[in-house]
């Protein structure tokens, strides 16, 4: 199906274990992003690419990695899970975001991470 | 840097009634702007943006907003809410190097 997943839907796991959140869109769009969602904080960025081996930190990237070698797809590791990592991630993509006409960002459905 | 504020954390109204939900940024140079919608355990669907032409933008289920630079503000407006309508409301800032800057967001109820 075209458009952007997010893999698992729904996540719990422990403090101090890793898990890696899966990102895949199918549109070949050159800009990736992570997104956490939190009560009174709307959405903060965590890292994001904009093409394929290029990556870079946002607004709360600590705790976190991130990888591109593909360009479909844009997996989030957190190394050593914490209570404070507890959220929902969003992953979106955007084909452009230099021409403002092309700028629009397209989200997953989001992945609710529990750590316990 | 850029940054967005609403207004209101919560506003309700009744079917039928006209919607305002406040946006102002701060931006040093001409913003791109966007109005995001999330529904009850759904993603994030756009729902309209301003680019630099018409300052007045129509979105998506009869949802509009006006950019007005002198007060710095994008608020949306829909002249008759719906109960569908009911859901969280993002304004969001493009900033200089392209990263979409979210607000807090609105969370929009809707009373029969």
């Amino acid at each position: 199906d075209a458009g952007i997943t997010q893999s698992p839907r729904y996540k719990i796991t422990e403090t101090g274990r890793q898990v890696t959140l899966m990102c895949h869109q199918t549109w070949s769009h050159s800009y990736m992003f992570w997104y956490r969602q939190d009560l009174g904080h709307g959405l903060r960025l965590i890292y994001y690419s904009a093409a394929a081996d290029i990556t870079d930190k946002g607004e709360v990237p600590d705790g976190y990695v991130v990888s591109r070698s593909k360009t479909e797809n844009f997996p989030l590791t957190l190394e050593s899970a914490t209570r404070s990592q507890t959220s929902v991630y969003f992953c979106a993509s955007s084909e452009s975001m230099g021409d403002r006409e092309r700028t629009e960002a397209f989200f997953g459905q989001g992945t609710r991470l529990t750590v316990v | 840097a850029q940054s967005v504020t609403q207004l209101d954390s919560h506003v309700s109204v009744s079917e039928g009634t006209p919607v305002l939900l406040r946006c102002n940024y701060s931006s040093s140079y001409s913003p791109s702007l966007f109005w995001y919608v999330q529904h009850p355990n759904k993603g994030l669907q756009l729902l309209l943006k301003y680019t630099s032409a018409a300052t007045l933008v129509k979105g998506i289920n009869g949802f509009e907003a006006e950019f007005k630079k002198s007060e710095t503000s994008f608020h949306l407006t829909k002249p008759s809410a719906h109960m569908s309508d009911a859901a969280e409301y993002f304004c969001v800032v493009s900033d200089i190097t392209d990263k979409l800057i979210f607000g807090t967001g609105t969370r929009l109820q809707v009373f029969p």
